[in-house]
């Protein structure tokens, strides 16, 4: 089965710190790899997706990824953090789990605090 | 274009009392996915639907039962609620193929 894992459960910031989360997934054939981002009391948002091409992906808000295929990791990277960062980061692989159809499997989060 | 649309934003449920949760979407996605959230569990998919028609179990079925009711609504029922069933209930939805999934606002259950 297809497994993600985060290795941060709680990342505390200052501002202008710059950012690393870990993500590592098992290995599934055909990698489909994601970030989401879950502001407080809102729903899951996509910040950035890796389907193939260049390994270095740019998202919103200045987030990048870099999929490292002989690491099976999808870090997600912010050179310089602000206080409305502050969310839960999920990483997630989408998997082909027969007739056609498609799974997501999530991390378990980090939550990300940003401090003024 | 309001993506994923879910109803209720809340409710509060007595131990046995059913309910059905609502959603929609008007992307014209063939695939939709219910999940639920709980705290350092990340989310969890409890059924999904590939396609109009279709529908199967996820991580956590067990006390959920689905519908879709054509391409733009797919609603989750709980039979007899139970506490363990306290959650943040998230609705979402693809153009299949393993593309992006959009998520909807959510339904925060409490199970008394």
């Amino acid at each position: 089965a297809q497994s993600v894992s985060q290795h941060n459960h709680h990342v505390i910031l200052s501002e202008a710190a710059s950012l690393e989360l870990g993500c590592n997934y098992s290995y599934g054939g055909t990698v489909n790899l994601f970030w989401y981002v879950q502001y407080p009391g809102q729903h899951l948002q996509l910040l950035l997706k890796y389907f193939s091409g260049d390994p270095l992906v740019k998202g919103i808000k200045g987030f990048e990824a870099e999929f490292i295929k002989s690491k099976f990791s999808f870090n997600l990277r912010k050179p310089s953090v602000q206080w409305s960062d502050t969310a839960e980061y999920f990483c997630a692989d989408s998997a082909y789990s027969g007739a056609g159809s498609y799974q997501l499997t999530f991390g378990k989060g980090t939550k990300l605090s940003v401090i003024p | 274009n309001a993506g994923v649309t879910q109803t209720p934003k809340f409710q509060v449920l007595k131990t046995g009392q059913s309910m059905t949760l609502q959603c929609a979407q008007d992307m014209n996605h063939n695939s939709m996915y219910w999940y639920r959230q709980d705290p350092g569990m990340g989310l969890r998919l409890i059924y999904y639907s590939a396609s109009e028609g279709t529908t199967d179990k996820g991580e956590v079925p067990n006390g959920y039962n689905v519908s879709r009711l054509n391409k733009r609504e797919f609603s989750l029922r709980l039979e007899s609620a139970a506490p363990s069933q306290t959650s943040v209930y998230f609705c979402a939805s693809s153009g299949g193929g393993g593309d992006t999934q959009y998520f909807g606002p959510g339904t925060r259950l409490t199970v008394l």
